[in-house]
């Protein structure tokens, strides 16, 4: 088992929609939790952090953490084309260093 | 204010030779880590350095090495590259030590052939 898992995509949502990326992980002493957005052939670029149970909004991004069922996610609120990228999911016990996911490759469409 | 700044940008190496990458962190962060992010994959952990100290250390061979600066810069050495080290090298900075937010610089994109 990854210790990090994300559906590697494409999730294809049309402009305007909600794109919905989630997140597992297996250490349940996981506290900090991250997304980074990742454009072809750039480097991560941090989108949130959360560190508790519930939702985080951050203008059209909403994270939302479940520590109880190991699972987080980012919601982002009418989607456009420059959303379009991949999405890597990172957490932390904190005494480690960010343990990252394989990413979600989303797409945009016009 | 400079993000974190990483050089060189691009460099092909030949297998067995020996390279060495260069990062300058965002300016009052102590701490580096260094990351290995091959095509498709997400960023696998290979050091982080907080007040010249190595904090910790990843699955990766003794061919890698690390050190950080008194002015927190920081150098990655590979040595006897091989074909498989072909990736994207990240260098990231944070204000304090491991498990802490961390901010990418742009990468080094390093080939072996």
């Amino acid at each position: 088992q990854k210790e990090v898992e994300q559906n590697s995509g494409p999730l294809s949502v049309p402009e305007g929609a909600i794109a919905s990326l989630n997140c597992t992980y297996s250490d349940r002493g996981s506290q900090s939790f991250f997304w980074y957005r990742q454009y072809s052939g750039k480097s991560p670029e941090l989108i949130m952090s959360i560190y508790s149970n519930g939702d985080k909004e951050d203008g059209r991004f909403t994270a939302q953490l479940n520590k109880a069922s190991q699972y987080v996610s980012l919601l982002i609120r009418d989607s456009q084309p420059s959303d379009s990228a991949t999405y890597l999911c990172a957490v932390t016990t904190g005494r480690r260093a960010l343990t990252f996911g394989s990413g979600t490759r989303l797409q945009v469409q016009p | 204010d400079a993000g974190v700044t990483q050089s060189p940008t691009h460099l092909i190496k030949t297998r067995g030779q020996h390279v060495t990458l260069r990062c300058s962190p965002i300016s009052g962060h102590k701490s580096v880590s260094w990351y290995q992010q091959v095509l498709g994959q997400g960023p696998q952990f290979i050091f982080q350095y907080y007040e010249k100290e190595e904090r910790g250390r990843g699955n990766f061979p003794d061919r890698f090495s690390a050190r950080q600066f008194p002015n927190y810069s920081s150098e990655l050495n590979v040595n006897a590259l091989l074909l498989g080290d072909s990736a994207l090298y990240l260098c990231a900075s944070s204000l304090e030590g491991i498990g802490n937010t961390i901010y990418f610089g742009e990468g080094s994109w390093l080939t072996v052939v």
